[in-house]
């Protein structure tokens, strides 16, 4: 148990559904962080949040929307999804921004059909 | 691009020896952290380097750091085949919060 809860744990969908994926941190963390893992590349970083507020968007498309509503909670929001969006969707938190040892859920895999 | 490039991307031992990896970055760094991915999980936090320090220990994991050579190892001893997993190394760069992660080292341990 990592202290942060990741749902769902496998999602598929069609390209023009709309879903949310879901993270919870218990560990008091002030950041949390999206990343997208796809096969033989480097973790993409994707959106930071540091006490609730986005400070970063590291150019990710239009059609992944992140939530952050408190410091526990972080939401992928995703619609009009593209094939090349299949990958593992990790969620991390750190006590707080600064290069600290990141804590990861266990993913989403999405698969986009 | 500040990102940690693992070498090599695979390696195969036998239970029992030692596991060498290496991480090679490109500008100056605040710290250097290791972790490590099992099939179907998350990323585990394994060890973190700072960029004053030249070795660091955790139970049978041994990372050194060399700032002007800009690579690090990871060395696991007497391993075991608990140890199958990706090992990634993760650079934090001087005046950025961010953590850069490598594509990883995938380790199988044969019993």
């Amino acid at each position: 148990e990592t202290g942060v809860t990741q749902t769902p744990r496998h999602l598929v969908m069609g390209m023009t559904n709309k879903k949310s994926l879901k993270c919870e941190q218990h560990l008091g963390h002030n950041a949390m962080y999206w990343y997208k893992q796809s096969a033989k590349k480097p973790l993409e970083l994707m959106f930071v949040y540091n006490f609730k507020e986005q400070t970063e968007n590291n150019s990710v498309p239009s059609r992944f929307s992140p939530e952050c509503p408190n410091s526990s909670h972080l939401f992928l929001h995703l619609h009009t999804l593209q094939p090349e969006d299949s990958a593992l969707y990790l969620c991390a938190s750190s006590q707080d921004g600064g290069n600290q040892p990141q804590h990861f859920g266990d993913g989403t895999r999405l698969s986009i059909l | 691009s500040q990102q940690g490039e693992e070498d090599p991307q695979a390696l195969s031992i036998q239970e029992g020896e030692n596991a060498t990896m290496n991480c090679s970055y490109k500008t100056s760094i605040n710290n250097l952290q290791w972790y490590r991915q099992n099939s179907g999980r998350g990323l585990v936090h394994l060890i973190l380097i700072r960029s004053n320090e030249r070795e660091k220990h955790s139970g049978r994991l041994r990372v050194t750091l060399d700032t002007s050579k800009k690579s690090s190892s990871l060395l696991i001893t007497a391993s075991r085949a608990a140890d199958t997993a990706s090992y990634f190394c993760a650079t934090a760069a001087l005046n950025d919060y961010k953590l850069s992660f490598g594509a990883g080292t995938t380790v199988t341990v044969r019993a």
